[in-house]
C-alpha cells in the first residue's frame, strides 16, 4: 500500500536555528514528490517537485532533497514567517492519474 | 492570474442535512480535484475530473457524496445526508491540461464544514 509518513509531527525552532523535516514514503514507483506549505485557514501552497533520487531544489531558505526512500526539507536560518504546516505528497507510478498521497504534515513554529 | 476560487468559505449544518460546495479552477486548467482534509491530517483525494469526465472517484463515498463538473469548468461537490465524521476542510485543486501525472496541483482556500 502506498504510504507517506512525515516526522516530526511538530517542530519548534528559534529564529536562525536550522533544521530538517523528513518525509518517508513507500510507493509502487514514484512519478513525483511534492512539498507544499499550508498556513492556518488556507489551502496548500506549492513549493517544490522532485522527480528522481539525487535531485535537489532550493527556494530562499528552503532546500528539498530526494532519495529512493525519503525526502528532506532543510530550513536554513528560519524566520518567524516560515511558521506553517509543511506537507509532503507523492504521485504513485502505479497510477496514470494525478492522484497525490499526502503525509500528515509537520507543523513548524519559529520563535523570534 | 487568479487562483482557484471556492465558496462558501465556512458552513455549519446539522447531521442529516445536505450541503453543496462550489469550485472555480484556474482559467484554462483541464484537471480538477476535490480533496477532504480532516483536522491534523493531510488531504485525501475524493474525486478527479479531466475536463467534464471522471478520472478517479475510488475514494468518494458514493452513498452520500456526489460531484459534477458541467461544461468542464466549475464544479460542485454535494453531501447528502451529512454525518458528523464529514466535518473537515474540502479543498479544490486544479492543474493544466497535458500530462496529468507529474503536473503541479494548485489549491484553493478550502471550505470548512462543521456538522453538528
Amino acid at each position: 500500500e502506498d504510504q507517506v509518513t512525515q516526522s516530526p509531527e511538530a517542530l519548534r525552532l528559534q529564529e536562525g536555528e536550522s533544521s530538517s523535516l523528513n518525509c518517508s514514503y513507500t510507493v509502487s514507483g514514484l512519478r513525483g514528490l511534492f512539498w507544499y506549505r499550508q498556513d492556518p485557514g488556507k489551502g496548500p501552497e506549492f513549493l517544490f517537485t522532485l522527480y528522481s533520487a539525487g535531485e535537489e531544489k532550493e527556494k530562499e531558505r528552503l532546500k528539498a532533497t530526494l532519495t529512493k526512500k525519503e525526502s528532506f526539507l532543510h530550513i536554513t536560518a528560519p524566520k518567524p514567517e516560515d511558521s506553517a504546516t509543511y506537507l509532503c505528497a507523492v504521485q504513485p507510478g502505479s497510477s496514470n492519474t494525478g492522484k497525490l498521497i499526502f503525509g500528515q504534515g509537520t507543523t513548524l513554529q519559529v520563535k523570534p | 492570474e487568479a487562483g482557484v476560487a471556492q465558496s462558501p468559505r465556512y458552513k455549519i449544518i446539522e447531521k442529516r442535512q445536505s450541503v453543496a460546495f462550489w469550485c472555480n479552477p484556474i482559467s484554462g486548467h483541464a484537471t480538477l480535484y476535490w480533496y477532504q482534509q480532516i483536522l491534523g491530517q493531510g488531504p485525501k483525494l475524493l474525486i478527479q475530473f479531466q475536463n467534464n469526465g471522471v478520472v478517479d472517484d475510488s475514494q468518494l463515498p458514493k452513498d452520500r457524496f456526489s460531484a459534477e463538473r458541467l461544461k468542464g469548468v466549475d464544479s460542485t461537490l454535494k453531501i447528502q445526508p451529512a454525518k458528523l465524521e464529514d466535518s473537515a476542510v474540502y479543498l479544490c485543486a486544479s492543474s493544466p491540461a497535458g500530462e496529468i501525472s507529474q503536473e503541479t496541483q494548485y489549491f484553493g482556500p478550502g471550505t470548512r464544514l462543521l456538522v453538528l
